[in-house]
């Protein structure tokens, strides 16, 4: 999986919790992203880091923060986590160097199931 | 706004029965298509990018072809081990993000 470990690798929580996923990666690669993939949906992309501390939106933030305060780790937290955040979330990573194509690469994923 | 569309949703051949999977695509300026290849329970894994129509990239049995408009993904004598979601993604001009389409199940039986 490219250097990228993502943990817990599952996860079951209660609504109203926070939660807490990890994305670790070796390659010092400098975009990271976290996605998450639903049957029919496919995957969509939540949050992304183009930098330490710089970070931005995806196209379904609503619910979740992001942190990045080192090259190799980025953080996904559900402040209060609710039902329709059950998912398999994903993180990847990309040079991001400018001009060229973004290939990204993704970890093994989190399944995450909230009650 | 950006959008791929995957057809068929789902597809089951036998082994040596070769076919094609495409991808439908509108972006404002394409800077690259990708293929994704995902086993159930993994993340995907990178096969093929292309940049320009007309370009083709071959990797074993998998052969991916791209128009203006779509990108085919060609199976040619499947193997039960080519069973997978093959995604397909775009990447716009000026952009680092990536949009996805559904994906095609694939199955190949012995």
């Amino acid at each position: 999986d490219a250097g990228i470990t993502q943990s817990p690798r599952h996860k079951v929580t209660e609504t109203g919790t926070p939660v807490t996923l990890r994305c670790h990666q070796t390659e010092n690669h400098r975009y990271m992203y976290w996605y998450r993939q639903d049957p029919g949906h496919g995957l969509r992309l939540i949050h992304y880091s183009y930098g330490v501390k710089d970070t931005d939106k995806g196209e379904v933030s609503d619910g979740y923060s992001v942190s990045r305060s080192k090259t190799e780790d980025f953080l996904l937290t559900l402040e209060s986590a609710t039902s329709s955040q059950t998912s398999v979330y994903f993180c990847a990573i990309s040079e991001g160097t400018s001009g060229n194509i973004n290939i990204q690469y993704f970890g093994a994923g989190t399944r995450l199931s909230v009650l | 706004e950006d959008q791929v569309t995957q057809s068929p949703e789902a597809l089951r051949l036998q082994e040596g029965e070769s076919s094609s999977l495409n991808c439908s695509y509108t972006v404002s300026g394409l800077r690259g298509l990708f293929w994704y290849r995902q086993d159930p329970g993994k993340g995907p894994e990178f096969l093929f990018t292309l940049y320009s129509a007309g370009e083709e990239k071959e990797k074993e049995r998998l052969k991916a072809t791209l128009t203006k408009k779509e990108s085919f993904l060609h199976i040619t004598a499947p193997k039960p081990e080519d069973s997978a979601t093959y995604l397909c993604a775009v990447q716009a001009s000026g952009f680092q993000k990536l949009v996805f389409g559904t994906g095609t199940r694939l199955l190949v039986s012995p």
